[in-house]
């Protein structure tokens, strides 16, 4: 079945230091719609980027992700680590816009944790 | 703008006890969904639905029903509360698979 595979666990970073958080999907569909949530303590999951085209950079609120097919991966990046960046994110893949198709598939979550 | 409001906030049951959460939705969404969130844990599916009176199974669905009685709501229902499944239980929506999904604020389950 389709699964996606995220950075494992916690990563601790300093504050204005580059994130990086790994993002990888296997499904056997070739348009995959992939995002990226954000969910800050107490608060409920936000969608932060997504993206179904390929080799094309997806930008918002200071964070970026490129999809890209060839590898099978949606990184998200950052290059500069702010305190309030801290918080659980989850990569997730979409395979169709509707119908039976239209659940999320979710990496189990990096927690990010950035100190100053 | 529109909004997804669940209840209650905090839910206290006891072993076996039948206990239902609600979901309301005003985006005008088709597709609604049911999440279970442990403690520092990821999301797990347990129900959605692409339209009123349709349901389709999660990867956690045993053990639990749900029912789409109109277009805004969305139920869930635990049909015999474990102290095992003491959870955070999340409900959203999308327009479909492209937009992504908007989530409720949540329903915090305590099982005693």
């Amino acid at each position: 079945g389709d699964s996606v595979t995220q950075t494992e666990g916690l990563v601790t970073l300093t504050e204005g230091l580059p994130v990086m958080l790994n993002c990888t999907y296997q499904t056997i569909y070739s348009n995959p719609f992939l995002f990226w949530y954000v969910q800050h303590l107490n608060e409920s999951p936000r969608l932060l980027l997504k993206s179904f085209t390929d080799n094309k950079r997806t930008e918002h609120q200071g964070f970026h992700a490129t999809l890209h097919k060839s590898s099978s991966s949606f990184h998200l990046q950052k290059s500069s680590a702010q305190l309030s960046d801290s918080a659980l994110y989850y990569c997730a893949l979409s395979l169709n816009s509707g119908g039976s198709n239209a659940k999320l598939t979710f990496g189990k979550g990096t927690k990010l944790s950035v100190k100053s | 703008g529109g909004i997804i409001t669940q209840t209650p906030k905090f839910l206290i049951g006891q072993e076996g006890q039948k206990l239902t959460l609600k979901c309301q939705q005003n985006f005008n969404h088709d597709t609604m969904y049911w999440y279970r969130q442990d403690s520092g844990k990821g999301l797990r599916l347990i129900y959605y639905s692409i339209t009123e009176n349709d349901l389709q199974k999660g990867d956690l669905s045993e053990g639990y029903d749900a029912s789409r009685e109109k277009k805004s709501s969305f139920s869930l229902t635990v049909t015999s509360a474990q102290k095992n499944e003491m959870a955070v239980f999340l409900c959203a929506s999308s327009i479909g698979g492209l937009w992504g999904q908007y989530f409720g604020p949540g329903t915090r389950l305590t099982v005693l």
